[in-house]
């Protein structure tokens, strides 16, 4: 069994360019959420995904958008990078929206210069 | 004020010591977790309950509905303890919402 893989686990980028970051989710799981964590906050939740469709959404910009493949992998893609964007990306997978048992990957942390 | 608040956001003890952090939520919930977060980010599911009391090993979670409060604590604490511990609420099927973070220290 695997769990979740986020990648690239560090990378930098420049205000107003766009980012894609990747998440694969463990075998079984069909959800996978996506939670920004700026440095010495908790994380907040950007949105859901689940069964390829967008499944609840927190409070973030349009230019925060996602996809989620046949495989339940899923992709964050963030456009027009903001220095306020800099964080740590979290994705985690569950085997059903609400399920309580979650699994997070190690996440992606991007820094907007 | 934060729909999740921890206490206290930063503990430093020494190994041996016995650790209490605490989490009080204003909203309704259905499940709360407790996450541990090492340096680098990656985040380990402790604990998630709906009621009482979980024990594995030296921790121990609490929560009591009613008063909408949950504890985590550590016994024997231990260097290796060090991490931050976070308590998150499920609001709803899809989000999670997330306390700051307890940073916690344990020296040897």
């Amino acid at each position: 069994e695997t769990g979740v893989t986020q990648s690239p686990t560090h990378l930098i980028k420049t205000r107003g360019q766009q980012v894609t970051l990747r998440c694969s989710s463990q075998s079984g799981h069909n959800t996978v959420s996506w939670y920004q964590q700026a440095l010495g906050q908790g994380p907040q939740f950007i949105f859901q995904y689940y069964r390829e469709e967008e499944n609840g959404r927190g409070n973030f910009p349009p230019r925060f958008s996602g996809l989620q493949f046949p495989n339940y992998s899923s992709e964050l893609n963030v456009n027009a990078l903001e220095l306020d964007d800099s964080a740590l990306y979290l994705c985690a997978s569950s085997f059903a929206p609400g399920a309580n048992v979650l699994t997070f990957g190690a996440g992606s942390r991007l820094t907007v210069l | 004020k934060n729909e999740v608040e921890q206490s206290p956001q930063n503990l430093t003890a020494q190994e041996g010591e016995f650790i209490t952090i605490n989490c009080s939520y204003s909203v309704g919930i259905s499940a709360l977790h407790w996450l541990q977060q090492h340096p680098g980010g990656g985040i380990v599911s402790l604990f998630m309950l709906s009621s009482g009391k979980k024990k594995h090993g030296r921790l121990i979670a609490t929560i009591n509905i009613q008063e909408k409060h949950s504890s985590l604590h550590i016994t024997a604490s231990h260097p290796r303890d060090s991490a931050v511990y976070i308590c998150a609420v499920h609001q709803g099927a899809q989000k999670l919402v997330f306390g700051q973070g307890t940073r916690l220290t344990i020296n040897p």
